[in-house]
């Protein structure tokens, strides 16, 4: 069975500071890859998407980057942290069809002091 | 792009009916999906819709009419563990799912 792994599921870090979050799956090849954002009681924001290694779609400009650096493994990180940047980091996986549903890891609480 | 709107909080008793609806704009439709959010976890698949009409899986149903670029989730039977956010999503050509912004409901004894 397939398996996602997100962590840390918490996080405190002062602005200015970098950020590394990791996610990889298991028990599938080749899966699309997401990192949404959730602000406290809203909604979910697309930050990042990838279909392959390597190929990654950038929803909004924001001083986050991502990074597919292997089929399973999908990084998102930031050089210098802001405030605006706290918020529940949710990893999401799926098979390549239209029709596939997300699978979340169980994200991870970042907050920037 | 894609936008979604939906209602951003209901309220029922337990064993009552709620209808969460959905209107939706995108460039291309894929299909409308739904998840439940409970306070602090991740969110988890509930349905998808891809062509018009009702589907049905225990308490929940879903409904899509694709020419009103409307849906809705049904639930039934409310439980107090029904209690939770729920997310319409549509996903365009690209794979990108795109969520609104919620709809929170509290169910009441």
């Amino acid at each position: 069975s397939q398996t996602i792994h997100q962590w840390p599921a918490t996080l405190v870090q002062p602005v200015g500071s970098p950020l590394s979050l990791e996610c990889t799956v298991e028990g599938t090849s080749n899966p699309n890859l997401y990192w949404y954002r959730q602000a406290a009681g809203r909604g979910l924001q697309l930050l990042f998407y990838s279909v392959g290694i390597g190929q990654i779609s950038s929803e909004v400009p924001q001083n986050l980057s991502a990074s597919r650096p292997q089929d399973r493994q999908f990084i998102l990180s930031s050089k210098k942290l802001l405030l605006s940047d706290s918020g529940f980091y949710l990893c999401a996986w799926s098979v390549t069809a239209l029709d596939s549903p997300l699978h979340f890891g169980n994200g991870t609480r970042l907050t920037v002091t | 792009g894609q936008s979604l709107e939906q209602p951003s909080e209901v309220t029922a008793v337990e064993g009552a009916i709620v209808q969460i609806n959905c209107t939706y704009q995108t460039s291309g439709f894929y299909g409308l999906s739904w998840y439940q959010q409970h306070d602090g976890g991740a969110p988890t698949f509930l349905s998808y819709n891809a062509l018009d009409g009702l589907e049905e899986t225990g308490r929940f149903s879903s409904f899509l009419s694709r020419s009103d670029s409307y849906g809705y989730l049904l639930l039934q039977e409310l439980q107090m563990k029904d209690s939770a956010s729920y997310f319409c999503a549509v996903r365009d050509r690209d794979y990108k799912l795109s969520f609104g912004a919620g709809t929170t409901v509290t169910v009441r004894a």
